[in-house]
């Protein structure tokens, strides 16, 4: 098993519906980062966060270190926010060192 | 752009070949790592890079061979390569050496088939 997870694998959805991607890990660590990644390969950092909550624009990304979970929200959805978001946590324990989870394929059709 | 500029985009090479890729960041970063990204799979952490140093060798077969000259260049020397290998290699860069608590900044990726 991943020691971070996921969910879902893929999703579709309309222009405009909220969106929510979640990310569920079993180690300690101390930061989680949630990354997007378009058809062209290139990765860009959307978030870094290690408690609370953080917001950029249409982008929510939550974090409960208790759960050990974490969710990506987006706000009236584009077909420009069509991608693969990955979620990756910094182990605090251990290999220190960034573990992703497999990526989320998002479809917004117009 | 995202301050980290890898070349090629893409690469086709016999299983005979030598090639290199190459990375350059202009962010005035410490770290710079090599990712492997195969169809399907969570990316790979193959090398870090702090300081020129090598920190970090993820348990990769040596026909990968890196090379960090300065603080803004990394390279991938592949040879004898196998078709299992294609795949999409990233570079990344960060400020602190193992990039947990600061962000990351990637390059756009080498598609990388091997025939």
């Amino acid at each position: 098993k991943n020691e971070v997870e996921q969910s879902p694998q893929n999703l579709t959805a309309q222009e405009g519906e909220f969106i929510t991607i979640n990310c569920s890990y079993s180690v300690g660590i101390s930061a989680l980062h949630w990354l997007q990644q378009h058809p062209g390969g290139g990765i860009v950092s959307l978030f870094m966060l290690s408690s609370g909550k953080k917001k950029h624009g249409r982008l929510i990304a939550t974090i409960n270190i208790q759960e050990k979970h974490s969710s990506l929200h987006i706000t009236a959805s584009h077909p420009r926010d069509s991608a693969v978001y990955i979620c990756a946590v910094f182990r605090r324990e251990g290999a220190q060192k960034l573990v992703f989870g497999q990526g989320t394929r998002l479809t917004i059709n117009p | 752009e995202t301050g980290v500029t890898q070349t090629p985009r893409h690469l086709v090479m016999g299983m005979t070949n030598k090639k290199s890729l190459k990375c350059e960041q202009h962010l005035g970063h410490n770290a710079m790592y090599w990712y492997k990204q195969s169809a399907k799979k969570p990316l790979e952490l193959m090398f870090v890079y702090n300081f020129k140093e090598q920190t970090e060798n993820n348990s990769v077969p040596s026909r990968f061979s890196p090379e960090c000259p300065n603080s803004s260049h990394l390279f991938l020397h592949l040879h004898t390569l196998q078709p299992e290998d294609s795949a999409l290699y990233l570079c990344a860069s960060s400020q602190a050496p193992r990039g947990g608590n600061s962000p990351l900044h990637f390059g756009n990726g080498t598609r990388l088939t091997v025939t």
